[in-house]
């Protein structure tokens, strides 16, 4: 079966741009997940997706994120305007269930905002 | 709540030398405990967890990890390291219940293999 996949892979962009990441996750996968990760930090959650509908968001870090998730198929993220503290990793993840050994994750998407 | 604390950010290591990645987690109930490892370019993959029953878990590539729940640890280790085996890796636990099943991961350990 295809894997999570992510694009774009990198992305770099100026401080007050806006930038889209997409993530298609597995075929039938109901739940979709959004991660960050800041250099050298941990791994955090920003929030769950099941079908098209936000589940948990308690990790989103302000409203200039925006996630959505049509039709309960792919997800896109934006980030609007983009600040420097928003480079990192942006990781997504997909499972059947909501257990973390069922989820299989895409490669990530670099941001860098400079 | 859950902490998920990595001690080691680099751990450079020579081929076929053992290796130990320490993991130490803080929670007040119990948990799943996992190592996943990313490879250059790649997304995470799950390397083992612990659900429950033996202490001592077997993963893929080699891998296994002791849970301790007295120390409150699960470090990864493999008695012999390959080239192959450089990548990062990151410990992670969630609540074995109580209907959240987010996980807190920890900072990731970056494993050196030198030949």
């Amino acid at each position: 079966e295809a894997g999570v996949t992510q694009f774009p892979s990198h992305s770099v962009i100026e401080k007050g741009q806006t930038v889209t990441l997409r993530c298609d996750p597995i075929s039938g996968h109901d739940n979709l997940y959004w991660y960050r990760r800041v250099m050298g930090k941990e791994i955090k959650f920003l929030l769950h997706f099941v079908k098209e509908s936000k589940q948990d968001e308690s990790g989103m870090p302000n409203n200039r994120f925006l996630a959505e998730r049509t039709g309960g198929t792919y997800s896109t993220l934006k980030v609007q305007p983009a600040e420097l503290e928003d480079s990192g990793v942006y990781f997504c993840a997909s499972s059947q269930d909501r257990t973390l050994y069922g989820y299989t994750f895409g490669s990530g998407t670099r941001l860098t905002v400079v | 709540a859950q902490s998920v604390t990595q001690l080691d950010s680099q751990v450079p290591v020579f081929e076929e030398a053992p290796v130990e990645l320490r993991c130490n987690y803080s929670s007040s109930v119990s948990v799943y405990l996992f190592w996943y490892v990313q490879y250059p370019n790649q997304g995470l993959q799950l390397l083992l967890k612990y659900l429950s029953g033996s202490t001592l878990v077997k993963g893929i590539n080699g891998f296994e990890a002791e849970f301790n729940k007295s120390q409150t640890s699960f470090h990864l280790r493999k008695p012999s390291v390959h080239i192959s085996d450089t990548a990062e890796y990151f410990c992670a636990v969630t609540p074995a219940s109580g209907g959240s099943y987010i996980p807190t991961f920890g900072r990731g350990t970056s494993l050196i293999v030198h030949p």
